[in-house]
């Protein structure tokens, strides 16, 4: 596709089901971030993959999440036990390459609600 | 700890009128700027970036920002919005060396008939 896709565009869940977002990115980028953005705020880094190189976890809020990327291509962001303080859109981007000067093409994001 | 600061969270200004976004961020090393926006329902998508050279970038539409190292800034400024300029706008840094971006919270400019 032309863009970076995300999948579903909404979801709502009880609290303590677990949720699966996905991410298509563009194809060819290598690199790809997942970020929360909570109402209001900015945009928080979550994870980031680079080819097949280990992926850097540092901003995953908790063990109650997780992340895995095919290759070069989809990746699934996963949040087991959901909180409500979870409720947030999780926004997908890739880019080019490794070096951080690269533009990063976001997804519309899925918006996440916990109820 | 890195950080970036958008100093207003909310702009509003009238139609042709002059606007200035204030970005502001925690380390003078080296590093790459941008500026996003969000458009009403809509993605974010890349308005200007600074990577080396002159500090004075320019944008798509009208938009440009200046790098000023001394004080760790890198503001957005148009001379003249119209109503469609109505977003979020997201100032952003990612240290050279590194790819992890830092956003700042955001700043909603609000253009008025």
């Amino acid at each position: 596709g032309a863009g970076v896709s995300q999948s579903p565009s909404n979801k709502v869940t009880e609290k303590g089901k677990d949720v699966e977002l996905r991410c298509d990115p563009i194809s060819g980028h290598t690199a790809l971030y997942w970020y929360r953005q909570r109402l209001g705020q900015g945009l928080e880094f979550l994870i980031y993959f680079q080819g097949n190189s280990a992926p850097d976890k540092s901003g995953l809020p908790s063990d109650r999440f997780s992340a895995e990327r095919t290759g070069e291509s989809v990746s699934t962001l996963t949040i087991q036990r959901t909180q409500q303080e979870d409720s947030a859109v999780y926004l997908c981007a890739s880019s080019l390459g490794r070096i951080g000067s690269g533009e990063q093409y976001f997804g519309p994001g899925t918006r996440l609600t916990v109820t | 700890a890195q950080s970036v600061t958008q100093l207003d969270s909310q702009v509003p200004v009238f139609e042709e009128a002059p606007v200035e976004l204030r970005c502001n961020y925690s380390s003078s090393v080296s590093v790459y700027l941008f500026w996003y926006v969000q458009y009403p329902n809509q993605g974010l998508q890349l308005l200007l970036k600074y990577l080396s050279g002159s500090t004075l970038v320019k944008g798509i539409n009208g938009f440009e920002a200046e790098f000023n190292k001394s004080q760790t800034s890198f503001h957005l400024r148009k001379p003249s919005v119209h109503i469609s300029d109505t977003a979020e706008y997201f100032c952003a840094v990612t240290y050279t060396g590194g790819f992890k971006t830092i956003f700042g919270a955001g700043t909603r400019l609000f253009v008025k008939a």
